[in-house]
């Protein structure tokens, strides 16, 4: 079946404009997590959702981001006045629900986000 | 704060040797312990991962050994194959739903 999709795959946009990141996670989970990675770097945890809901926001870097879904699917992430250190790839992944499934997650190809 | 880090950035590897590539942990807590395979222009994708009540654990080609007392988690490939060649990932979970990366380690199989 498909994996997760986002979109856009790659964004470029001014310093201090708003943008949205979508994810499309796999039919049928439950959970959805996103992260981002800097160039050469590790993942970063950003927030995950439990359906509708995100139990744990605490790796969004400030009030910048933000993060919602609907419908229990389609997730969307927000990062307003965008700023230079805002580049990275944004990556999203999804996972059933279950113990285990809380770590093998499945990820999209990511967004690369260049601010100018 | 606790992190997860690799030792080693880079890794070379014959074709056909096997590979270890090492990570060091520090949050006592974490009950699982996740290594993730990334290719260029992809999302990591789930290779094998340990709980923490064990020492090791084997999967096809490859086995994630666990020593807690040092705090060190190991990934082996048998045999290695050029389609291995890719930034591995230690990850540990620190709770449900955060999964916390090491910084990666870049593996290059040579002919």
């Amino acid at each position: 079946g498909a994996g997760v999709s986002q979109s856009p795959s790659n964004k470029v946009t001014e310093k201090g404009k708003d943008v949205e990141l979508r994810c499309d996670p796999i039919s049928g989970h439950t959970a959805l997590y996103w992260y981002r990675q800097s160039l050469g770097q590790g993942l970063e945890f950003l927030i995950y959702f439990q359906g509708n809901s995100a139990p744990d926001k605490s790796g969004l870097p400030s009030d910048r981001f933000s993060a919602e879904r609907t419908g229990g699917s389609v997730s969307t992430l927000t990062i307003q006045r965008t700023q230079q250190e805002d580049s990275a790839v944004y990556l999203c992944a999804s996972s059933l629900e279950g113990d285990r499934a809380a770590y093998e997650q499945y990820f999209g190809p990511g967004t690369r986000l260049t601010v100018t | 704060g606790e992190s997860v880090g690799l030792h080693l950035p880079t890794l070379s590897v014959q074709e056909g040797d096997n590979s270890i590539i090492n990570c060091a942990y520090s949050n006592s807590a974490s009950d699982y312990f996740i290594w993730y395979k990334q290719e260029s222009g992809k999302g990591p994708q789930f290779i094998i991962d340990i709980r923490s009540n064990m020492d090791k654990r084997q999967g096809q080609r490859v086995t994630v050994l666990l020593n807690k007392t040092v705090k060190h988690l190991s990934l082996q490939i048998a045999a290695t194959q050029p389609g291995d060649s890719a930034v591995y990932f230690c990850a540990e979970r620190v709770s449900w739903g955060k999964l916390q990366f090491g910084a990666g380690t870049q593996v290059v199989v040579t002919p």
